[in-house]
């Protein structure tokens, strides 16, 4: 498959556990950004990457929160002692480099119990 | 602070009944405004692209306007597989585009 690919789709987890969500962008793709999407809401930025470039960390919403991207290739988004306000979809992108024009995964959707 | 508001938020159209979608931004130097398409489950996938007042882009039955405060989809004579949740986004220099919570439009047939 060409397209981003994300894992787990869905993921049920218990208050205070940690998960980690994973996303594979696209090949040769060099931007790497994670959203969220609560239920009828917009998307909401967490995290932007860039080449070898410093993350952009500003939409992460408290120190729970962080992700990494290895080898400019793969990204991992830790939740830590997760909250039941955590619950949504988390949603990757990738892109070549043009500004807006963003290629999503398909999400991974998270509860919170 | 960047605000993007979405209008309706919901809009349920017959199939061949026209209408559009509305986008209003409020922003400090708006470089690009952006339309995605969202399926249920489904990741937003990449419609047009806007930069300057007065361009428009045209994809089937999707046209997509731009002015100095806001956009507009317009859809015409919409089909049933036309239904989505429509996204709206601006790039104002930020790494990361701000979106809007969208317009989740339904097409009876």
């Amino acid at each position: 498959g060409a397209g981003v690919s994300q894992s787990p789709s869905n993921k049920v987890t218990e208050k205070g556990k940690d998960v980690e969500l994973r996303c594979d962008p696209i090949s040769g793709h060099t931007a790497l950004y994670w959203y969220r999407q609560s239920l009828g809401q917009g998307l909401e930025f967490l995290i932007y990457f860039q080449g070898n470039s410093a993350p952009d960390k500003s939409g992460l919403p408290s120190d729970r929160f962080s992700a990494e991207r290895t080898g400019g290739s793969v990204s991992t988004l830790t939740i830590q002692r997760t909250q039941q306000e955590d619950s949504a979809v988390y949603l990757c992108a990738s892109s070549a480099g043009l500004v807006g024009e963003l290629f999503f995964g398909e999400g991974s959707r998270l509860t919170v119990l | 602070e960047d605000q993007v508001t979405q209008s309706p938020e919901a809009l349920r159209l017959q199939e061949g009944e026209s209408s559009s979608l509305n986008c209003s931004y409020t922003v400090s130097g708006l470089r690009g405004l952006f339309w995605y398409r969202q399926d249920p489950g489904k990741g937003p996938e990449f419609l047009f692209t806007l930069y300057s007042a007065g361009e428009e882009k045209e994809k089937e039955r999707l046209k997509a306007t731009l002015t100095k405060k806001e956009s507009f989809l317009h859809i015409t004579a919409p089909k049933p597989e036309d239904s989505a949740t429509y996204l709206c986004a601006v790039d104002t220099g930020r790494r990361a585009l701000t979106f809007g919570s969208g317009t989740r439009l339904q097409v009876q047939p």
